[in-house]
């Protein structure tokens, strides 16, 4: 079983709406989480952490579920620089294990 | 953003030649690491410096050879490639907690990766 798995999509979404990603980890002890954005042919960044209470930062909304051990990220009011791949990162305390990333393009 | 930086950008390679990839952090991070990201493929963990540790990914193979010389620089000497070893090269750093890699991490900072081909 893979340390973390995600929806590659594609989601393609219009601008202005309300996507969500959804990304399910196998390790029950794993202790940190991220969401990361790759951008074509560019390294990935740290988008935001997601804290076992749920955190938001503008239009991100992370959300962390233990007991089903997934973790969620929701983009509202979609732009059109919203569109890279979302990287979901899980750190069970000895290692990053990075998910494959789910693609989101925004459309006109 | 200049807080890791890796050379060089683009690297074409025959599989008899030898080259070095090349990473310095400026954050003042405790720890490095080397990642090889292939198409379709999650992030793919090669080797791990951290305090007196270090960690390797026993699958990856002894073609690559890592270098940290001290907690700012990281290299990745790479000798008799193959053409599947063709892929972005990323080097990260973090701030590694007392405890060592057993405990929790703080965020990972990516350089902008090294595109290898192996011809």
């Amino acid at each position: 079983r893979k340390e973390v798995e995600q929806d590659p999509g594609p989601f393609n979404v219009p601008e202005g709406a309300t996507v969500a990603f959804n990304c399910t980890y196998s390790n029950s002890a794993s202790q940190s989480f991220f969401w990361y954005r790759q951008d074509c042919r560019k390294e990935p960044k740290l988008l935001m952490s997601v804290y076992s209470s749920g955190n938001e930062d503008g239009r991100f909304t992370a959300q962390l579920n233990r007991a089903s051990q997934y973790i969620s990220l929701l983009i509202r009011d979609s732009k059109l620089s919203d569109s890279a791949t979302y990287l979901c990162v899980v750190n069970p305390g000895n290692q990053f294990y990075f998910g494959t990333g789910t693609s989101l393009t925004v459309i006109p | 953003e200049t807080g890791v930086t890796q050379t060089p950008r683009h690297l074409v390679m025959g599989m008899t030649n030898k080259k070095s990839l090349k990473c310095e952090q400026h954050l003042g991070h405790n720890a490095m690491y080397w990642y090889k990201q292939s198409a379709k493929k999650p992030l793919e963990l090669m080797f791990v410096y951290s305090l007196e540790e270090r960690v390797e990914n026993n699958s990856v193979p002894s073609r690559f050879s890592p270098e940290c010389p001290n907690s700012s620089h990281l290299f990745l000497h790479l000798h008799t490639l193959q053409p599947e070893d063709s892929a972005l090269y990323l080097c990260a750093s973090s701030q590694v907690l007392a405890g060592g890699l057993g405990t929790a991490q703080e965020t990972q900072y990516f350089g902008p990766g090294t595109r290898l081909l192996v011809l």
